[in-house]
Formats: structure tokens, C-alpha cells, sequence
């Protein structure tokens, strides 16, 4: 049971390149995120989906574009990156015991330069 | 709009030693829910606990207890017999009915440093 995992761990990106963040979870769960952190912040919502097949916006969603691939996983494009966008990327899906707990993956460093 | 509010940026303490995280919050919903994370230096962020609006009692969980003081909007962390692998930074982060529905609100962050 790996919980959330990310791809990569780590990127290094020029200004107007596009990437995809990858994201899986293994907990079936519905609801998953995408959340950045930047430095001397807490994290910010980007995008969420509640379910398979759809997706809606959060605090941040600009230069971002979401798919819910299906129930497992949740990727994250940047179609044109600016350096604004170097950041720490999490995903997290949400479940538990009380079913409002977000579980989160180990976060993708994110450089654009 | 709903907020978190997390004043202390860092706080010190020795091994063994109680510390308060304090985290106060800010809603008009009548119900939500509040969490605590823990992020080392490694970059994770570590679920610690959970208190829903409506529980009766305050919830705990190890050396992790959460002090819910629902008139004054505080949500604060205790953490009983501090260790070093304590020192870390730590998020309060609310559930709201934001536009996300779901999703969490986080403070800014507490730094905790143990110390021996």
C-alpha cells in the first residue's frame, strides 16, 4: 500500500516548456488535489476533483490544466511554465476514518527558469 | 471567508517538555472540520489529527492532542514529551466549504524546534 506517489520527485524547467505532474492513489479514494506550496506559505489549492471525470478549480488555477484520468489517478500540465510557477507541488487524496482526511504524496520540486 | 491564523512562526522547546501550537480559525459554516500536518525537513506533509466541528471531546492521538475551544475559534495543538524528531513545521488547515467544497484552507506555518 504506497498511498499517494508523485512523478517526478524533482524538474528542471525553461520558461514556455510544458510538463505533467503525475500523481496515483492506491486507497480508493474519490477526491483528490493538487496544492502548491511556496516558500514561508502554507499550501494553496489549484485544482480538485471530486470524482472520476470531473474537475474544478481552486484558489490558483491559472496556467494549469487537470485530468482525472480515472479513479486512481490525477495529473497535473503546465502548458507554458513561467518562473512564478517554480513551487512545491502536492497531490493529496482525501479519506479515512472520518472520511475528510487528505492524505498527501511526497511533493514534486518544481524549478522554472 | 474562512481563514487560518497561525501567529507564532517558530517556537523552541527542550526534550521532554509540553508545547502549544496555536491555531485559531475563522468561519461562518456551523460545521467544518480542523487538522494539523507536520511537515519535516524532507518535504512530506504528515497527517497528526483531526477535530470535527461538532465533536464533544477533544481529540488526541499519542502525544498529539488537539485543545478545541469552539467560542474562542482556537484549534491548538499539544504535543506531550517533546522528542527531536519533533522539530518540524507545523500547518493547522481547516475544511471549508470553499468553492472546493472539500478542500483545506492551511495557516502559514509554526516552526518547532527540540532541542536536548
Amino acid at each position: 500500500n504506497a498511498g499517494v506517489t508523485q512523478t517526478p520527485k524533482f524538474q528542471v524547467l525553461k520558461t514556455g516548456q510544458s510538463m505533467t505532474l503525475q500523481c496515483a492513489q492506491d486507497m480508493n479514494h474519490n477526491s483528490m488535489y493538487w496544492y502548491r506550496q511556496d516558500p514561508g506559505m502554507g499550501l494553496r489549492l489549484i485544482y480538485y476533483s471530486a470524482s472520476e471525470g470531473t474537475t474544478d478549480k481552486g484558489e490558483v488555477p491559472n496556467g494549469y490544466n487537470v485530468s482525472r484520468l480515472n479513479k486512481r489517478e490525477f495529473s497535473l500540465r503546465l502548458e507554458s511554465a513561467a518562473p512564478s510557477q517554480t513551487s512545491v507541488y502536492f497531490c493529496a487524496s482525501r479519506g479515512g476514518i472520518h472520511q475528510e482526511t487528505q492524505y498527501f504524496g511526497p511533493g514534486t520540486r518544481l524549478l522554472v527558469l | 471567508a474562512q481563514k487560518i491564523t497561525q501567529t507564532q512562526p517558530g517556537m523552541f522547546v527542550q526534550e521532554k517538555e509540553a508545547v502549544t501550537l496555536d491555531c485559531t480559525y475563522d468561519t461562518s459554516d456551523p460545521s467544518y472540520g480542523l487538522f494539523w500536518y507536520k511537515q519535516p525537513s524532507s518535504g512530506e506533509m504528515i497527517f497528526l489529527i483531526y477535530q470535527g466541528s461538532y465533536d464533544q471531546q477533544n481529540a488526541t492521538e499519542g502525544r498529539y492532542s488537539l485543545n478545541f475551544q469552539k467560542a474562542r475559534k482556537s484549534a491548538n495543538l499539544v504535543i506531550s514529551a517533546s522528542q527531536l524528531g519533533d522539530s518540524a513545521m507545523y500547518f493547522c488547515a481547516m475544511r471549508g466549504h470553499n468553492q472546493a467544497g472539500t478542500a483545506l484552507i492551511f495557516g502559514k506555518g509554526t516552526t518547532l524546534s527540540v532541542s536536548s
